[in-house]
């Protein structure tokens, strides 16, 4: 167990909806990011927060935002679903941020389907 | 741009014997960090190792060891001792200093036959 958790584990979903996926971070991490699985992109970088404020972005579509809370739990919103963002999503955790030493701990992931 | 490189889709190994799992890596940062992690059937992603680009030493965490060649920009994690245990896809992922993300290789899926 990473110490990080996330919620739903499964979200069956259809085109046009929109949805919430939650995560929490490892206790004393500050740091969260969001990745998303997919097997065709494969493990992709969506957005990173650091104590609250977005400290980066990778290739996350503009339908989908994030936001970490006072509490360090972060939400990423997708909105406007298609078929094509059904994939694993995780969220990880680290102490740091920008230090290549900082290791990342995933959480077990959201299994989102969109039908 | 960084990149990182798993030219074994796939693998088997037979129960107790090591495997040696490829990763080469493409970074013009002197400093950077290096990652591998497991993910099963079940989906998650568990850490196993870690190698910083200045460590004088490969790293080891029980039946995982890193071969880190600097020069050769590769970083091929050995599992000794395979179990069945260790069935599962296996990621290799680097990070750079003031970098936020990891980048991933495409995965390796590694078999392990009793």
């Amino acid at each position: 167990d990473s110490g990080v958790t996330q919620t739903p584990k499964h979200l069956i979903t259809a085109t046009g909806q929109r949805v919430t996926l939650r995560c929490s971070p490892r206790s004393g991490d500050l740091s969260v990011y969001w990745y998303q699985q997919s097997l065709d992109q494969g493990l992709q970088f969506l957005i990173q927060y650091y104590n609250g404020e977005e400290r980066a972005k990778g290739n996350i579509l503009e339908r989908f935002s994030a936001q970490q809370f006072p509490d360090l739990h972060s939400e990423l919103n997708l909105s406007s679903l298609e078929l094509g963002d059904s994939a694993l999503y995780f969220c990880a955790s680290s102490v740091e941020v920008g230090a290549s030493t900082d290791t990342q701990y995933f959480g077990p992931g959201t299994r989102l389907t969109v039908l | 741009a960084q990149k990182i490189t798993q030219t074994q889709p796939g693998m088997f190994v037979q129960e107790k014997e090591a495997v040696t799992l490829d990763c080469t890596y493409d970074t013009s940062d002197p400093s950077y960090g290096l990652f591998w992690y497991k993910q099963p059937s079940s989906g998650e992603m568990i850490f196993l190792i870690y190698q910083g680009s200045y460590d004088q030493q490969n790293a080891t965490e029980g039946r995982y060891s890193l071969n880190f060649q600097k020069a050769r920009k590769s970083a091929n994690l050995v599992i000794s001792a395979s179990q069945l245990g260790d069935s599962a896809m296996y990621f290799c992922a680097m990070r750079e200093p003031g970098g936020y993300k990891l980048i991933f290789g495409s995965g390796t899926r590694l078999l392990v036959r009793p």
